[in-house]
């Protein structure tokens, strides 16, 4: 059965950086499309970006261009987040999800992660 | 950007109402519109596509409709196990944009 599965909760302080991992399985990893969304306490997900995995072609939100990197490692069927300059405004519950459609970006999401809540504070 | 306004913002109604939440895009996207339940600190679920497909799985009476700007959700017989923040979401193009949120609560 398809799976993702993330790495575990992290504390970071201000100006820090994290790295969130997303491992996948129960399909072709190379097939679908990943996006990272998150969602800050009681507030609605927001997207933040996406990757091909099979060529490591990446699309991120506005907002967080400079300071989001989205990679992958196809030996392992993972693919990582990191965010960098990290502020108190970035404390929320990160998630993977896979599109939908095989192949296609204009999709939605049918398989998430359990989540990864990352906490910034001094 | 593009921009998703859901109305209302929550809604209270009693086991076996008809319940109805707007979906209202700043400009035309076709079809592209998705619908997720989450559930208290649970994971978001899909439960239509395409502005009117359900995804397999999920109760029929959850429906979906609209195109263009404007889309409804539709919960025909409102069940406890409804009860959860219900989002659209667009899906034709970056950024991949969330509505606020609806809130549904039993009365």
């Amino acid at each position: 059965q398809v799976q993702l599965v993330q790495s575990g909760t992290e504390v970071k302080e201000p100006g820090a950086s994290v790295k969130v991992s997303c491992r996948a399985s129960g399909y072709s990893f190379t097939s679908y499309y990943v996006h990272w969304v998150r969602q800050a306490p009681g507030q609605g997900p927001e997207w933040m970006g996406t990757i091909h995995p099979g060529g490591g072609t990446t699309t991120y939100a506005q907002r967080l261009q400079g300071r989001l990197t989205m990679t992958t490692d196809t030996s392992t069927s993972t693919v990582y987040m990191k965010l960098s300059s990290l502020r108190s405004e970035d404390t929320a519950v990160y998630y993977c999800a896979r599109s939908m459609i095989v192949f296609v970006i204009a999709s939605p999401y049918d398989y998430w992660g359990q989540g990864t809540l990352v906490t910034v504070s001094s | 950007d593009i921009q998703m306004t859901q109305s209302p913002s929550s809604l209270s109604a009693s086991v076996g109402d008809r319940v109805t939440i707007t979906c209202r895009a700043s400009q035309g996207i076709s079809n592209y519109l998705a619908w997720y339940q989450q559930k208290p600190t649970k994971v978001p679920k899909l439960l239509i596509y395409a502005a009117s497909t359900l995804q397999s799985g999920v109760p029929s009476r959850f429906s979906g409709s609209g195109s263009g700007t404007e889309f409804t959700l539709t919960i025909s017989s409102l069940q406890p196990e409804d009860v959860g923040t219900y989002y659209c979401q667009k899906y034709n193009s970056a950024p991949w944009t969330f509505g606020q949120g609806t809130k549904v609560e039993i009365k």
